[in-house]
């Protein structure tokens, strides 16, 4: 297993367009992440996954962003109608068991810039 | 609501020197999990060390040591001996296993090793 993958690693796209970015998460893991990190930030929650569950999602996701997990596998992360103010950078984790004990794995990210 | 704060922006250390990188955060929980994360430039992030809030001794990996204050809501990295390759942002990040599951991250230091 080679880690958390995320695909495209980069994404230029036009004011207006959708855009669905995809993460594959380390196979045993039951729960997965994406958090959104902007130039000089830490990352911001954005939703939860636990298995195909979505559990939590930020009141930063507005009504433009979807995020799936079908058969608790990859999820894909879909922003509608882009805007300038979504360029970021996209980050996918994914980790399993119930608490802190174990750590969250971080893929490089998926930057998308809206020009 | 959580809050986690890092204060240095930027920090800057002579290599095989020790360096403290601060973190202070804000909860009303009195059992959850405090990690460092490190993001080298266009890499993903890896976990550098955790610690619980229940235990008292502070967590050690190699080089890598923490200063765990529960009381004050403190958590600070000691890098020692630093090494070129430690060049990176540091994120301190706090974890809620009773509550929502989710990592709330801080702002970031950017260290920087200078030879």
């Amino acid at each position: 297993d080679t880690g958390v993958s995320q695909d495209p690693r980069h994404k230029i796209t036009k004011r207006g367009q959708n855009v669905t970015f995809r993460c594959d998460p380390i196979s045993e893991h039951n729960r997965l992440y994406w958090y959104r990190q902007t130039l000089g930030q830490g990352p911001e929650f954005l939703t939860y996954f636990q298995n195909e569950a979505q559990l939590e999602k930020s009141r930063l996701l507005s009504d433009r962003f979807s995020a799936e997990r079908p058969k608790g596998s990859f999820s894909t992360l879909e922003i509608q109608r882009t805007e300038q103010g979504d360029s970021a950078m996209y980050l996918c984790a994914s980790r399993t068991g119930t608490d802190g004990s174990t750590e969250a794995f971080f893929g490089q990210g998926t930057r998308l810039t809206v020009v | 609501a959580q809050t986690v704060t890092q204060s240095q922006p930027e920090m800057s250390v002579q290599e095989a020197e020790t360096v403290t990188l601060s973190c202070t955060y804000d909860t009303s929980e009195s059992d959850y999990y405090l990690f460092w994360y490190k993001q080298p430039p266009s890499r993903q992030m890896i976990l550098v060390i955790r610690q619980e809030a229940y235990k008292q001794q502070n967590a050690t990996e190699n080089r890598f040591s923490v200063n765990f204050q529960k009381a004050a809501k403190s958590f600070s990295l000691k890098i020692s001996d630093s090494q070129l390759g430690d060049a990176a942002m540091y994120f301190c990040a706090y974890f809620d296993p009773s509550g929502t599951y989710k990592y709330i991250f801080g702002t970031g230091t950017r260290l920087k090793v200078l030879a």
